[in-house]
């Protein structure tokens, strides 16, 4: 199986400025096609997982641009250019190259 | 738009049967194209998956529950049902169904969610 391994597990953020969530996976999410089969979620609390990021960097439709993703074989990155008060919440990473499909342990955003 | 909304049980009993049944509506689950998938997050914790199925009947499965599980498409009810057999405390979670749509769209399309507690 795949691992993914995030960090920070927790990170304080103030908002108006920027944050950065690192994510590892055990081996190359790239595959013969040219994809990177790595995904983003933020789980805002109550609620079910959202798409951000597909692919490593495409925003998914409707996410902000303030959101990127980016990074290739197993080292990602999610940034977010400027936090807003909205964003709170877990962000998860997950690998969808081979099954079983892992996630990674999750970052918990809050506000300062 | 597509939307799933996920119906079970609530409570079930230890050594019993669990079974879910997802709903899509504003889109037909055999319309080719996506992969329709099961997740659990157990209790402050984070996501499993269970397993992925195409409305032709190909599975598959996550390895660790493979032997307990089953799941199928319904396409005259545009639903999607999983089994869970012998559930133990640990089958506890919320469990989600999702669309996969792959490298053209990823897990775009999420249901809310449904608590099952297993518990005498």
């Amino acid at each position: 199986d795949i691992v993914m391994t995030q960090s920070p597990l927790s990170l304080p953020v103030t908002p108006g400025e920027p944050a950065s969530i690192s994510c590892r996976s055990s081996q190359s999410l790239l595959h013969s096609n040219g994809n990177t089969y790595l995904e983003w979620f933020l789980q805002k609390p109550g609620q079910s997982p959202q798409l951000l990021i597909y692919m490593a960097s495409n925003r998914a439709s409707g996410v902000p641009d303030r959101f990127s993703g980016s990074g290739s074989g197993t080292d990602f990155t999610l940034k977010i250019s400027r936090v807003e008060a909205e964003d709170v919440g877990i962000y998860f990473c997950m690998q969808t190259l081979q099954t079983p499909l892992t996630f990674g342990g999750g970052t918990k955003v809050e506000i300062k | 738009q597509v939307q799933l909304r996920e119906s079970g049980p609530g409570l079930v009993k230890p050594s019993q049967t669990l079974s879910l049944t997802c709903t899509v509506s504003g889109g037909s689950i055999s319309s080719g194209g996506y992969y329709w998938t099961w997740f659990r997050q157990h209790p402050g914790m984070g996501l499993e998956w269970i397993a992925n199925t195409y409305y032709s009947g190909v599975t598959y499965d996550n390895l660790s529950l493979k032997s307990r599980m089953t799941t199928s498409i319904d396409a005259s009810k545009n639903q999607l049902s999983l089994t869970l057999t012998s559930v133990t405390a640990a089958d506890t979670a919320v469990y989600y169904c999702a669309r996969w749509g792959g490298q053209q769209s990823s897990f775009d399309c999420w249901g809310q969610g449904t608590l099952v507690t297993v518990s005498s």
